[in-house]
């Protein structure tokens, strides 16, 4: 168990309806970091909140939005789905925002996933 | 943008051997980053480098910065069948977001 936590493991919808991922991440960690991982792709960043605010952001697409609440978990929504959103959508977590040389400071840790199909 | 080249893309290597993979940019960074994945899992971290020429250790597991800042290489000696899985590299250059390379499909065959 990382100390990261993605719900649901795996949800199934269709066209054209939304959905929401949720992370809670590691105690102590203050960003959050969204990826996408289509089959047998790399990672691609989408997103990053520290404490709240957003940091960075990547490859997001409009359809797609994210925030990071108070108690420091995040949320994914993801609207009018497309067949092409199927994925795989990790969240990781760091203790802060990269720009810190400290060891260990800035390490992303990983949760298990959420896998979405769009039927 | 920066992107990160990662090689091989896959590889397959008898149990015992050793593996070296790398990643390689245009672009300079200041932390290198290694992770495995395993089927259906999420990435989880091996090796952290913080300074350009550092080598660290993990087990079996060696990672260096490269010198010019560029590029980083894992090395596995003595191959073993769960060290199968998806080898990626991640980099970040201070600006907030890590890039992730391709990743190396490493298989073992017994």
């Amino acid at each position: 168990d990382s100390g990261v936590t993605q719900t649901p493991k795996h949800l199934i919808t269709a066209t054209g309806q939304r959905v929401t991922l949720r992370c809670s991440p590691r105690s102590g960690d203050l960003s959050v970091y969204w990826y996408q991982q289509s089959l047998d792709q790399g990672l691609q960043f989408l997103i990053q909140y520290y404490n709240g605010e957003e940091r960075a952001k990547g490859n997001i697409l409009e359809r797609f939005s994210a925030q990071q609440f108070p108690d420091l978990h995040s949320e994914l929504n993801l609207s009018s789905l497309e067949l092409g959103d199927s994925a795989l959508y990790f969240c990781a977590s760091s203790m802060r925002g990269t720009g810190f040389l400290s060891s260990g400071a800035n390490v992303l840790t990983f949760g298990a996933g959420s896998r979405l199909t769009v039927l | 943008g920066q992107q990160l080249n990662q090689s091989p893309q896959s590889m397959f290597i008898q149990e015992g051997e050793d593996v070296s993979m790398n990643c390689t940019s245009s672009s300079i960074f200041n932390t290198w980053l290694w992770y495995k994945q395993d089927p259906g899992e999420g990435p989880v971290l091996l090796i952290a480098l913080y300074k350009a020429g550092e080598l660290t250790s993990n087990g079996r597991l060696t990672a260096q910065f490269g010198i010019t800042r560029k590029d980083s290489f894992l090395n596995i000696s003595a191959s073993i069948p769960s060290d199968v899985g998806i080898y990626f590299c991640a980099a970040d250059s201070g600006t907030y977001k890590y890039i992730f390379g391709t990743g190396t499909r490493l298989k073992v065959l017994a």
